[in-house]
């Protein structure tokens, strides 16, 4: 089976723009759940999709949001973006229903700069 | 929180040393897994062991599972430089789907 994909791979944006990540999971499975990755304060959960159905939210403000789609891509959306939105972006997918005993997998990441 | 803490930040050892890394929690969990990951790359599921196991193996990896004092550690027997990488601990304490990370050991292995 193809790994979990994210596109693009890398992103310059400037301060105030927004961006939209993609992510596609492995096939047949239905969680995908996105994570910050930054060198202060590591990695930190985003948001959790089941199908199309946001199910788990972090501590992020509302300029970041995601959405699922019927065939379980997602993608996630970082409205009026900030000089601390610079980060590896990563998306995992998971075939349980965000149960316990599952294993993540994890894509590539999205690296975002923003200047 | 229930942010793993993980212990060593950095470890360094030689070529086919043991390196055994610590995480701690501070809540009741599912599961704990731990991760792999090159230099800002993604990350590479290692293992996932249950809160009713103590113990899981896997290749030169050896979990093991402390639930009543939440803690765990991953044991990497005979290192290779290849295993150079930062190693990460997630705890999934509900059926949320979601992952709470450690901070991290960054390892280097010398050759």
């Amino acid at each position: 089976k193809a790994g979990v994909t994210q596109t693009p791979r890398y992103l310059i944006k400037t301060r105030g723009q927004q961006v939209t990540l993609s992510c596609s999971p492995i096939s047949g499975h239905r969680s995908v759940s996105w994570y910050q990755q930054t060198p202060g304060q590591g990695l930190q959960f985003l948001f959790e999709y089941f199908s199309e159905t946001q199910r788990n939210k972090g501590n992020f403000p509302g300029r970041f949001s995601g959405r699922q789609f019927s065939n379980s891509r997602s993608e996630m959306n970082v409205s009026t973006l900030e000089l601390g939105d610079s980060a590896l972006y990563l998306c995992a997918s998971s075939s349980s229903a965000g149960g316990s005993y599952n294993e993540q997998f994890f894509g590539p990441g999205t690296r975002l700069t923003v200047l | 929180s229930q942010q793993g803490e993980e212990d060593p930040q950095a470890l360094s050892i030689q070529e086919g040393e043991n390196a055994t890394m610590n995480c701690s929690y501070k809540t009741s969990i599912n599961n704990l897994q731990w991760y792999r990951q090159n230099s800002g790359r993604g990350l590479v599921h290692l293992i996932l062991i249950r809160s009713n196991e103590r113990e899981k193996h896997s290749g030169r990896l050896r979990v093991t599972l402390d639930t009543s004092k939440k803690s765990s550690s991953l044991l990497i027997t005979a290192s290779r430089a290849a295993d150079t990488a930062s190693y990460f601990c997630a705890i999934e304490g509900g059926n949320t789907g979601k992952l709470i990370f450690g901070q991290g050991t960054t390892l280097q292995v010398k050759p």
